[in-house]
């Protein structure tokens, strides 16, 4: 059983468009990170929200944590193939649990 | 420079052989973990060591065992490989408390295959 459920799996968009996917938890956590997995390479940290509430911002993409510290939102405007990658989120509770991941391919 | 190095970036062996991978990080990091991706990019841990304490997955045959020679060091050693060994193995390190409530740097990875 997986703490941490992605959705969608797969997403597959044009440039220019909008996309958001989710990260949902019944655990709370104490801190969440997401991090972009591209091909032949390791998980590359994007951001760590600790608040519930907490909005980060990173140019095009944007970061939510939920009230509860359960889950999670990320959000990218007006996407580009460069975004192209696995989105991984992961929960801390003095362990780190991964979740299996959002494959976003943008389309030229 | 690299922050978290891992060799070799691939490796293939037949079953039964005994391998080591080795991870180096020059971050400063005081904690370093092991993961290993499966098939389906779900990254799972195996261990979280600094110079303190080991804390070993219990699902993780004890098969795998990690070695330290020193803070910037985690080596990963398996002996008898078995077929669903084959994986991606990630290295990786966090500095604070709270095993990585900061988040992890992350090595490229090793692609090993066991045939």
């Amino acid at each position: 059983t997986q703490l941490l459920e992605q959705s969608p799996q797969f997403l597959s968009i044009q440039e220019g468009e909008n996309l958001t996917v989710y990260c949902n938890s019944s655990s709370v956590f104490s801190s969440l990170q997401w991090y972009r997995q591209e091909p032949g390479e390791g998980p590359v940290l994007l951001v760590t929200v600790v608040t519930g509430g907490e909005v980060k911002k990173l140019k095009r993409l944007t970061f939510q944590f939920g009230d509860a510290r359960k889950d999670s939102s990320l959000h990218i405007t007006a996407a580009q193939p460069g975004d192209t990658g696995l989105y991984l989120c992961a929960g801390n509770n003095n362990d780190m649990r991964f979740g299996a991941g959002t494959r976003l391919t943008v389309k030229p | 420079d690299t922050a978290v190095s891992q060799t070799p970036k691939y490796l293939v062996t037949q079953m039964g052989n005994d391998k080591s991978i080795k991870c180096e990080q020059n971050l400063g990091h005081d904690t370093m973990y092991w993961y290993k991706q499966d098939s389906k990019k779900f990254l799972k841990i195996m261990f979280s060591y600094n110079n303190k304490e080991l804390i070993i997955n219990e699902t993780v045959p004890n098969r795998f065992s990690p070695k330290s020679p020193d803070k910037a060091h985690l080596n990963l050693h398996i002996n008898s490989l078995e077929l669903g060994d084959s994986a991606v193995y990630f290295c990786a390190s966090s500095q604070g408390g709270g095993r990585g409530r900061l988040g992890y740097t992350f090595g490229s990875g090793t692609r090993l295959t066991v045939v």
